[in-house]
Formats: C-alpha cells, sequence, structure tokens
C-alpha cells in the first residue's frame, strides 16, 4: 500500500469554479503535512503547510483530518494560472517525506 | 541565490553506462535529498545527507551511490546504468527537517 494516496484526475474546471483534492495517509505516525505544486516538466514548489487546526492562503484552504488520515486542498474562484499537478505529501520521522502522485487540475477557459 | 542547481538537464546513457548526477545548493542547507519522479509512482527518495559527511539511503537506493564532501555538493552515482533507471532525478534541500523543501530543476535520463 502506498504510503500516500490521491485521486490522479484530471480535474477540468472552468474559471471561477471551486475545486477539492483529498488525499490519504497511511502512517499514522506522519506529522506534518505538505501540498506541493509542480508545473509541467518543472520542479515541485511549496504551495502551504497543512496544520491541524486547518489553514488558509488566499483562495487556497488546507484541512488535516488525523482520525480519518486524509488531508483536502481546497481552491476556490480558480484562475487559468492554478492548472498543475498538486502533491500531497506526508513528512514520517527526520527525513522520510512521502509524495502522492499527483492530482492533475485543468482551469478551463 | 541561485538556489539548488543541477547538471545536466538531460542525458542519454547506454546501459552499463556510470555517470555522475551533479547538485550544488548556495543557502548553506544541511539537509539534501535526491528523488526519482516516473509515471504513477510519485516521487521516491534515492538518497539523502544531513549534513557534509553523513549520508543514508532512502527508499529505493539500490543503483546508486552518493558522498557528501562539502555543504554545497550532493552528487549522485550511477554505477551501471540500467533501462529500469530511465526517470527524472531531483535533487532537494532544506535548512533543517522541518522546514520547506527547495527542488532543483530536474535531471531527465534515459537509459537504453
Amino acid at each position: 500500500r502506498k504510503e500516500v494516496e490521491q485521486d490522479p484526475g484530471p480535474f477540468n474546471v472552468p474559471e471561477g469554479a471551486t475545486v477539492a483534492f483529498n488525499c490519504t495517509y497511511s502512517n499514522s505516525a506522519s506529522q506534518s503535512f505538505f501540498w506541493y505544486r509542480q508545473d509541467c516538466r518543472k520542479e515541485p514548489k511549496l504551495l502551504m503547510s497543512v496544520y491541524s487546526s486547518g489553514n488558509e492562503d488566499g483562495r487556497f484552504t488546507a484541512q488535516l483530518n488525523r482520525a480519518s488520515q486524509y488531508i483536502s486542498l481546497l481552491i476556490r474562484d480558480s484562475k487559468l494560472s492554478d492548472s498543475a499537478t498538486y502533491l500531497c505529501v506526508a513528512r514520517t520521522g527526520a527525513n522520510n517525506l512521502f509524495f502522492g502522485t499527483g492530482t492533475r487540475l485543468t482551469v478551463i477557459p | 541565490n541561485a538556489g539548488v542547481t543541477q547538471t545536466p538537464k538531460f542525458q542519454v546513457l547506454k546501459t552499463g553506462q556510470s555517470m555522475t548526477l551533479q547538485c550544488a545548493q548556495d543557502m548553506n542547507h544541511e539537509y539534501m535529498s535526491w528523488y526519482r519522479q516516473d509515471p504513477g509512482m510519485g516521487l521516491r527518495l534515492i538518497h539523502y545527507s544531513v549534513g557534509a559527511g553523513i549520508t543514508d539511503q532512502g527508499e529505493v537506493p539500490n543503483g546508486y551511490n552518493v558522498s557528501r564532501s562539502t555543504t554545497e555538493d550532493f552528487p549522485l552515482r550511477l554505477l551501471s546504468a540500467a533501462p529500469s533507471q530511465t526517470s527524472v532525478y531531483f535533487c532537494a534541500s532544506r535548512t533543517d527537517r522541518a522546514s520547506e523543501q527547495y527542488f532543483g530543476p530536474g535531471t531527465r535520463l534515459t537509459v537504453t
């Protein structure tokens, strides 16, 4: 079983739509969680960390449910520039970062 | 700051050849890691280092060697390339275990 699982998509949404991605992790000892964004043929870049109480950064909201071991990312008012692959990441221990395979989002004009 | 740099950007090898992928960072980060990214598999950790002179294996270390003689550099060596090592390789660094990880632009390797 993979450490982190995501729906690969693709999600095709119109501009202005709200879209949500979910991710589950298998190791209950995972300590930290992140969402990374990866553009086509580019390196991943940190979008936001995910905190237990949930956190928001502009149009992006991340939530963590430790009991169910899932993480979510909500994007409101989607922009064309949001088109990318979103990677869910869980950290276990000192250096074990486990990446999901990513969810591809395409925002359509 | 240049951040994390990787060379080469692209490489084609024949089975059995060896080569070194270079990685350097100018942010004085202690932690450095090598990942490979394959379709449907996500990023997988190959080797990592928590400081100069200290390296350890990740999830998929077989067929790769690393060394960390300086804080800045963390080369990845392919000992005898195999087609299964065709992948995109990313080097990454961060200040400590809890901080944001910065990735290099990647090396696309094809082994024929």
